[in-house]
């Protein structure tokens, strides 16, 4: 079975342009979640989708939006890129929201200029 | 209050030879479970190993067992026979509220492993 799928693996951006990161779960997998990884921050939540519904939301500003599609596939959004966007975002997904091991995909590596 | 605490920035270890990953949690839910993941300089979160609350034995899965240690909030991650592809961060995680509701995962500041030939 394949894994989580993440497009584009790696991004350059300059500062106030936006940027849409797709995430593609595991075959049956309808929970999707993305974190976001810095160095100074660690591995934070962003958000969790699960049946196109928006579960549960990190402590991030309104420029981060996401959405899951019918076939489970999730985008994240970031507008008016910053440079501290900078960052590995990472997609997980798992079978649905009450299972509990989370898998991930290789992330997408975002370089703001 | 951090959730989970990784005291060890950064091991080393000799290849073949046994290591240990600290990792203490912090949550007033009575269920909840706690995993540890590796990552390689590529980047993607590998999932080792993972412990409920309410597991009677301690996790293991091949190389990898978790010394799970609830009274004291401790779920330290034990790799026997290292080896050089180990050389790796790894964190430790937890999730609140299950079979309810997960929580998002938690995570450590991670420990950076070396594994020396």
């Amino acid at each position: 079975k394949a894994g989580v799928t993440q497009t584009p693996r790696y991004l350059i951006k300059t500062r106030g342009q936006q940027v849409t990161l797709s995430c593609s779960p595991i075959s049956g997998h309808r929970s999707v979640s993305w974190y976001q990884q810095t160095p100074g921050q660690g591995l934070q939540f962003l958000f969790e989708y699960f049946s196109e519904t928006q579960r549960n939301k990190g402590n991030f500003p309104g420029r981060f939006s996401g959405r899951q599609f019918s076939n489970s596939r999730s985008e994240m959004n970031v507008s008016t890129l910053e440079l501290g966007d900078s960052a590995l975002y990472l997609c997980a997904s798992s079978l649905s929201v009450d299972q509990e091991t989370q898998y991930f995909g290789p992330g997408t590596r975002l370089l703001v200029l | 209050a951090q959730k989970i605490t990784q005291t060890q920035p950064g091991m080393f270890v000799q290849e073949k030879e046994a290591v240990t990953l600290d990792c203490t949690y912090d949550t007033s839910d009575p269920s909840y479970g706690l995993f540890w993941y590796k990552q390689p300089s590529s980047g993607e979160m590998i999932f080792l190993i993972y412990q409920g609350s309410y597991d009677q034995q301690n996790a293991t899965e091949g190389r990898y067992s978790l010394n799970f240690q609830k009274a004291r909030k401790s779920a330290n991650l034990v790799i026997s026979a290292s080896q050089l592809g180990d050389s790796a961060m790894y964190f430790c995680a937890m999730r609140e509220g299950l079979g309810s509701g997960n929580t998002p995962l938690v995570f450590g500041k991670g420990t950076r492993l070396s594994v020396i030939a």
